[in-house]
């Protein structure tokens, strides 16, 4: 079946220590992307990576790295979390960027205390 | 891109047809019109996407005005499973990065 799986679905950490939300996708999609979404505001998306090894800042990447070393997976990483990261977040990819359907992922609900 | 309005929220008798309205009056020439929906915090669906032309698909029908500044989603048999929030989106089709922004769309609630 063709999808986008995340893990993990739901994490409650705490402020400081390093979490890595994993995101991978078995289409052979060249586009992957990372959003988030917080009550009121929508999804913004925080980074994006056209192929592998060519990544690039979204909206609003401070406070993230990712890093796409092999197509099908698409990491964020968090090295320090902090309480305003709180938010759902979703990966998506697609063929390319552009023209055509997103699929995105089920989403990691994510708490920092 | 363009902006999208959209009303708030709506209705509708399950089995019957959902038609969603969606105003881009500011639309360019090269900006595609998308249709997702979001079921309670799932990650958000793709429905369908047209340019001008009417488009359909197992999903739904998009009907887009000649003018190219309004479209409706029709779900044409809602079901229960169709409650969610719909959003309808401008975008402009080309090689770089083109996010997705998502307004604040439409709650449907099929009602039994």
């Amino acid at each position: 079946e063709a999808q986008v799986t995340q893990n993990p679905r739901y994490l409650i950490t705490v402020t400081g220590k390093k979490l890595t939300v994993t995101c991978s996708q078995n289409m052979n999609h060249e586009y992957m992307s990372w959003y988030r979404q917080d009550p009121g505001l929508g999804l913004r998306q925080i980074y994006y990576s056209m192929n592998v090894e060519v990544t690039d800042k979204g909206d609003v990447p401070e406070g993230y790295k990712v890093s796409r070393k092999e197509k099908r997976n698409f990491p964020l990483i968090l090295e320090s979390p902090s309480p305003n990261q709180t938010s759902l977040y979703f990966c998506a990819s697609s063929l390319w960027s552009s023209g055509n359907e997103q699929f995105f992922g089920p989403g990691t609900r994510l708490t920092v205390l | 891109d363009a902006k999208t309005t959209q009303p708030t929220s709506m209705d509708c008798a399950e089995g019957r047809a959902a038609n969603l309205p969606c105003n881009h009056s500011t639309i360019s020439g090269n900006e595609y019109v998308y249709w997702y929906r979001q079921i309670h915090s799932q990650g958000p669906q793709y429905i369908i996407h047209g340019l001008k032309n009417n488009e359909t698909n197992e999903m739904a029908s998009l009907i887009i005005t000649e003018d190219r500044k309004s479209s409706t989603l029709i779900l044409p048999h809602a079901t229960l499973r169709d409650t969610a929030v719909y959003y309808c989106i401008v975008r402009v089709a080309n090689s770089g990065n083109t996010p997705l922004v998502f307004g604040k769309g439409t709650r449907l609630s099929v009602i039994a």
